[in-house]
Formats: structure tokens, C-alpha cells, sequence
């Protein structure tokens, strides 16, 4: 399809198990952003890259979370020594340059036992 | 205190009615102001978007900013079944970090 596509739509991973997620963003789409869910709650910001530049990680919540975007085009979120605080959706967005406007993927449920 | 404060409901409507909902935000560089909707287990979906003050429509749904109070409004018309879901306000002041609301649950009942 032509929409953002994410994967897996859902995880379960026991504590301390690295995982990572997978984003395929709208082709062409310059910037992409990756947003927490916690259930019940709007999203949170993570990170953002501009092509291949990671130009925002402020909200990543440890060191434990690292995401990148090697070429441009797809981005993994990897979260390392899994915590039970971790489980939530992970959003990723994209949105073509020069507007505000952010397209949605379906997210990635991560449950954490 | 977040940045962008939302009632998070839920909110109960018979169908047709007009719904309000609405969200204020402290930051005074966010210049552009947007609602999504999401329904369950799915991703956000733009509803609306809107730069600085004033009001917007399309179709059924009219955006509000009102910069001097930092209020954010959407009012949906003739409410349907099919609105029913969880609607997010988001605010930036580029276009590099949305900050979303905690989202309100809208219920619409036939």
C-alpha cells in the first residue's frame, strides 16, 4: 500500500530482551518521527530525522532506546534490556518536506513480561 | 503541567448532535494547531490542520485557534456512529515535534 507501514504490529518480549522496530515510511516522505503510546494517553514524542540525520532525540526516555535511518528511507527503533515501563504502541509517522503534516502507521504494540 | 492539556472524557452523544471539543496549550511559539482522529488498536489519522489563528471547516468538522486565549477547538456537526473514536489535538511551532493532547473519547450512539 501507500501508506506507512510498520512491523510487527505486535510484540512480546520478556524483560530484558533486546527487540527492535521496523518503520517503512510514505516513499519520498523527507521527514520521519517516531511517537510512544501508552494506553490511555496521546503520543509522545521520541525522535525525528531529516532524510538520514537524526535531528531530534530528545525524547528518547534512556540509552537503552536508539533508533536510526541509515539510507534515508526505512528506520528501526531498537530498545535494549526490555523493561516492563517500555510496553506500550510505537507510532511512526512521515510527512513530505515543508509542512507539518504527519502520516501514521499503525503501530507496534510491545508488551513487555 | 504538559504542554497541551485535553479532557480526556469519554464524551456520550445521541447521533446528529453537535459535538465541542477542545484542548488549550501554554506555549506561545506553537503556531501550527492540528486534530486527529484514532480509532481503536488503529494509527492517527489527520482530520485537520491549521496555521495561527482563525477557524477552518471542511465538511462536518470546524477547527478553532484562538492564539490569544491558547484554546483549541473542533466541532463536529450532525455527529455519526462512524465519529466515534478517540480525537487528538497537536500543536508545534515547526515541523519538527508535534505535542499531542492525552486524546478525548467521543462515543456517538444511534
Amino acid at each position: 500500500g501507500a501508506g506507512v507501514s510498520q512491523s510487527p504490529r505486535y510484540k512480546v518480549a520478556k524483560r530484558g530482551q533486546d527487540v527492535a522496530l521496523r518503520c517503512d515510511p510514505i516513499s519520498g516522505h523527507v521527514s520521519l518521527f517516531w511517537y510512544q503510546q501508552a494506553l490511555g494517553q496521546g503520543p509522545e514524542f521520541l525522535t525525528y530525522f531529516q532524510n538520514e540525520a537524526q535531528l531530534d532525540k530528545s525524547g528518547l526516555p534512556s540509552d537503552r532506546f536508539f533508533a536510526e535511518r541509515p539510507e534515508g528511507s526505512v528506520s528501526t527503533l531498537k530498545i535494549q534490556r526490555t523493561q516492563q515501563e517500555d510496553s506500550a504502541v510505537y507510532l511512526c509517522a512521515s510527512s513530505p518536506r515543508g509542512t507539518g503534516e504527519l502520516f501514521f502507521g499503525e503501530g507496534s504494540r510491545l508488551t513487555v513480561l | 503541567q504538559k504542554e497541551v492539556e485535553q479532557d480526556p472524557g469519554p464524551l456520550s452523544v445521541p447521533e446528529g448532535a453537535i459535538v465541542s471539543l477542545n484542548c488549550t496549550y501554554s506555549n506561545s511559539a506553537f503556531q501550527y494547531f492540528m486534530w486527529y482522529r484514532q480509532y481503536s488498536r488503529k494509527g492517527p489519522e489527520l482530520l485537520m490542520y491549521t496555521y495561527s489563528s482563525g477557524n477552518k471547516e471542511d465538511g462536518r468538522f470546524t477547527a478553532q485557534v484562538d492564539k490569544s486565549s491558547k484554546y483549541i477547538s473542533l466541532f463536529i456537526r450532525d455527529s455519526q456512529p462512524s465519529d466515534s473514536a478517540t480525537y487528538l489535538c497537536a500543536s508545534s511551532g515547526g515541523y519538527n515535534k508535534l505535542i499531542f493532547g492525552a486524546g478525548t473519547r467521543l462515543a456517538v450512539h444511534p
